[in-house]
């Protein structure tokens, strides 16, 4: 079945660093690829997502591209802030009706 | 409300023991999913529903579990003979339409089986 694996955190990093955060996916088809965000004490929230090959999807100075020959939407941030401290998780959709395919999240620390 | 609420936040209960968990969701949403995520996991889906009728309970783990939407708002994930296995956080999403991946999520439901 489809599957999503990213890298194991914890990640802890200083102000200013530069985040890379790994996903790679299994899936049949063309699925579409998100990244979740949830803040402490939070619900989980959308970051950005992409919906085809080469796509890129951005927000908030994060980004992932949509890569489908290496199956990967890697997560990246040039600058990564105290208040990106939280847990983020890769998910996929087979298709606009199924439901989402989580990976295990990775946590991100950030210190000042 | 302005988002997906759920109650109770957190519940404790002893093994054997049935508990029903609530989900309010954004005025209008025709799509309702329940999730259940373990301790260092990511969530993994439950159940579908689109207004009242239940459309997937292929994720539900055993027939322990049982869920409703009798009125196309409210649910209720109702467990019953709680064992530990069942601890975890039951995550609430709905969305406007059809569509999964439009979905916000509540701030879920942690149950400890003790």
């Amino acid at each position: 079945g489809d599957s999503v694996t990213q890298m194991e955190g914890p990640v802890t990093l200083s102000e200013e660093a530069f985040l890379t955060i790994n996903c790679t996916y299994t899936a049949t088809g063309y699925p579409s690829l998100f990244w979740y965000v949830q803040y402490p004490g939070e619900g989980l929230q959308l970051l950005l997502k992409a919906t085809k090959a080469d796509d890129k999807g951005s927000n908030k100075g994060f980004e992932a591209t949509y890569r489908k020959e290496t199956t990967s939407f890697h997560l990246e941030k040039g600058s990564v802030q105290v208040s990106d401290s939280a847990v983020y998780f890769c998910a996929l959709s087979a298709s606009g009706n199924t439901p989402l395919v989580f990976g295990k999240g990775t946590r991100l620390s950030v210190i000042a | 409300g302005a988002g997906v609420s759920q109650s109770p936040r957190y519940k404790v209960a002893k093994r054997g023991q049935d508990v029903a968990l609530r989900c309010d969701p954004i005025s209008g949403h025709v799509s309702l999913f329940w999730y259940q995520q373990a301790l260092g996991q990511g969530p993994e889906f439950l159940t579908y529903f689109q207004n009242e009728a239940q459309l997937d309970k292929s994720g539900l783990p055993s027939d322990r579990f049982f869920a409703e939407r009798p009125e196309g708002s409210v649910s209720t994930l109702k467990i019953q003979r709680t064992q530990q296995e069942d601890s975890a956080v039951y995550l609430c999403a709905s969305s406007e339409g059809a569509r999964a991946t439009e979905a916000f999520f509540g701030q879920g439901t942690r149950l400890t089986v003790v």
